[in-house]
């Protein structure tokens, strides 16, 4: 079965470094998105991407957050100068079509455990 | 988005059928009904989807009444490894999945 990976597993940054979390959607998938989830609490949206553009954004996908799609496989998440309230594990997903009507199904990778110290 | 109410935390043991049940009372016409289920330091999974009635795939049933304010997923003969948390999403014509704090499984042996 077809799925996301995210690489690295864990990362682990000082505080003002940049770091680049890497994802490879399914081959045949068209939108992309950015999750994150702190310790405990719930999975919060970050971002969506679509024919290589932003098509919605939350208020915690500020200045300091990026994404691109380099090349037809990978999709990746910058954050140009971590903060500590940064560490959380960040989850990339990836679904056919948009979410909403019958297309809710998105499929989402292991993520990658960011740790800012 | 329509939000959503479901039971914090629920118990079982192996074997049994677990029903979780989901409040949305301000649904809208076009909006869906899906549950997600999270293990520890994993990234959602999708279990099933529905708008009206009943539907049932290989995981699960979901049961949705009339005014589909409310909505019934059931898990069959649970075992140890449905220990996770199962959210419920509704709505439509959004580009994102908002989560809440979901419902934790426990299967006991």
């Amino acid at each position: 079965e077809p799925e996301v990976t995210q690489t690295p597993s864990h990362q682990v940054t000082q505080m003002g470094q940049e770091v680049i979390l890497r994802c490879v959607p399914i081959s045949n998938h068209l939108y992309f998105y950015w999750y994150r989830q702190i310790l405990g609490q719930k999975v919060e949206f970050l971002v969506s991407f679509y024919n290589n553009e932003i098509s919605e954004k939350s208020e915690i996908f500020d200045d300091q957050f990026s994404v691109e799609r380099p090349d037809g496989s990978n999709f990746t998440l910058k954050i140009r100068s971590t903060k500590l309230e940064d560490s959380a594990m960040y989850f990339c997903a990836s679904s056919t079509r948009l979410a909403g009507g019958a297309g809710y199904e998105q499929y989402f990778g292991p993520g990658t455990r960011l740790t800012v110290t | 988005l329509a939000k959503t109410t479901q039971p914090i935390s629920m118990d079982s043991y192996e074997g049994q059928e677990v029903n979780i049940t989901c409040s949305h009372n301000n649904i809208a016409t076009n909006d869906y009904i899906t549950w997600y289920q999270q293990f520890p330091s994993q990234g959602p999974r999708f279990i099933i989807q529905g708008y009206k009635t009943k539907v049932t795939n290989e995981v699960a049933s979901l049961f949705i009444p009339a005014d589909r304010k409310s909505s019934t997923l059931s898990l069959p003969r649970v075992s140890l490894s449905d220990t996770a948390v199962y959210y419920c999403l509704v709505g439509e014509n959004t580009d994102k999945l908002i989560f809440g704090t979901g419902t934790r499984l426990q299967v006991f042996p």
